[in-house]
């Protein structure tokens, strides 16, 4: 079982939709969640950072954790063509220097 | 903006041949750490490295890696005797402190192509 699994898309919406990002993962010790932003030709770029279980909103993202049933989302709202990019979930465990990256999700927003 | 540099942006090599990417870290960063993502899968740990030594590595980094700061700017990644299978996107990371709980910036990262 791969330790973090994510649907690689690609998911194309209308702009001012609301998008919805999933990872699942399978180890318990994962303590810390993360969502990294990859545009084209670009490193990954940090987002969202949620410890354990809850909910995070920082503008128009949401960064949800559910550690009971192992489920990472997140939620953009009124999305823009800009968010346009790859959305890579990572998580990693205390102590623990290495993410563990899902193979990501190619987002277009069309205008 | 500060901001993880990486050289060159692609490279290719024979196969067998030797490889150094090379990396800035931001200025006042301590800790630092290569990822890879081999063309359609998932961005994979590499190493991490503080003071001077290795202080995580993953199964992926056998004898064939080493990584070394050899001044006050510079963080490298050698492949003594690239293979096919080490054809990938490479990324330099770095951060302030260790943990995933502090933020790690990446570079834009070297595309490795080996022959």
């Amino acid at each position: 079982q791969k330790e973090v699994e994510q649907d690689p898309g690609p998911l194309s919406v209308p702009e001012g939709a609301i998008v919805s990002l999933n990872c699942t993962y399978s180890n318990s010790a994962f303590q810390y969640f993360m969502w990294y932003r990859q545009y084209s030709r670009k490193g990954p770029e940090l987002l969202m950072y949620t410890y354990s279980s809850g909910n995070k909103e920082d503008g128009r993202f949401t960064a949800q954790v559910d550690k009971s049933s192992k489920y990472i989302s997140l939620f953009i709202r009124d999305s823009q063509p800009s968010d346009s990019a790859t959305y890579l979930c990572a998580t990693s465990s205390f102590g623990n220097e290495k993410l563990t990256f899902g193979t990501g999700t190619r987002l277009t927003i069309i205008p | 903006e500060p901001e993880v540099t990486q050289t060159p942006s692609h490279q290719v090599t024979q196969m067998g041949q030797e490889v150094i990417l090379r990396c800035v870290p931001i200025s006042n960063h301590l800790y630092f750490y290569w990822y890879r993502q081999i063309l359609g899968q998932k961005v994979e740990f590499l190493v991490s490295f503080y003071n001077n030594e290795i202080s995580e590595k993953s199964e992926i980094f056998d004898d064939q890696f080493s990584v070394e700061r050899p001044d006050g700017s510079n963080f490298t990644l050698k492949i003594r005797s690239t293979k096919l299978e080490d054809s990938a996107m490479y990324f330099c990371a770095s951060s302030t402190m260790p943990g995933a709980s502090n933020e790690q910036f990446f570079g834009p990262g070297t595309r490795l192509t080996v022959l």
